[in-house]
């Protein structure tokens, strides 16, 4: 069984469209992350969600939004794609204060 | 918000070799976590230490916790293939006291 399963893997998509990556976590997890991983392998914190409420937002452009529509799924919808948006997307979860992360395998997007 | 650096960036080593490479900041961490991540894949933990001057081993990788819990090293006895990965180190920093990650070393291991 898959403990944090993200789909799509791959997407492809040109410049201005709208896509969404999903995240499931089968574990009992109480909170839910979305990282970005750039070019340079650099994994940084876009959101945080605790029992599908936002808690971390780190000014990352309006145009990404998170929805959590429970504690076992973390989406992310992106409007208006731009070419610096090509990046792996990982979603990750865990215990609120246990601080040790479980990752999905990544959602490698890649805007043309 | 407190930063990891790591180095090297990237190592390339024969099958056989020992290597260590190094997560340092100028912040004091209450912890430090070290995770790997395989092409393709998400970072999965290998270990977190909390002691100031701590050492854990798992198997050929030994993991130490400066004494001022502002940095860790990670050593390999006889690298493997298998041990070819990034390495990130990882602290409790951010600005509401989430996961940092450092930049990472990529490690490859020639047979």
């Amino acid at each position: 069984d898959t403990a944090v399963s993200q789909t799509p893997k791959y997407l492809v998509t040109q410049m201005g469209n709208d896509k969404s990556i999903k995240c499931e976590q089968n574990l009992g997890h109480d909170t839910m992350y979305w990282y970005k991983q750039d070019s340079k392998k650099f994994l940084k914190i876009m959101f945080s969600y605790n029992n599908k409420e936002l808690i971390i937002n780190e000014t990352v452009p309006n145009r990404f939004s998170p929805k959590s529509p429970d504690k076992a799924h973390l989406n992310l919808h992106i409007n208006s794609l731009e070419l610096g948006d090509s990046a792996v997307y990982f979603c990750a979860s865990t215990y609120s204060g246990a601080n040790v992360l479980t990752f999905g395998a990544g959602s490698r997007l890649t805007v043309l | 918000t407190q930063l990891l650096e790591q180095s090297p960036q990237f190592l390339s080593i024969q099958e056989g070799e020992n290597l260590t490479v190094y997560c340092n900041s100028s912040s004091v961490f209450s912890s430090l976590q070290w995770y790997r991540q395989e092409p393709g894949e998400g970072p999965v933990l290998l270990v977190t230490v909390v002691t100031g001057g701590e050492v854990k081993k798992l198997k050929r990788l030994t993991f130490q916790f400066g004494d001022a819990r502002k940095d860790s090293s990670l050593h390999i006895t006889a690298a493997q293939p298998g041990d070819t990965g990034l390495y990130l180190c990882a602290g409790q920093g951010g600005s509401q006291g989430n996961l940092i990650f450092g930049k990472g070393t990529k490690l490859s291991v020639k047979p």
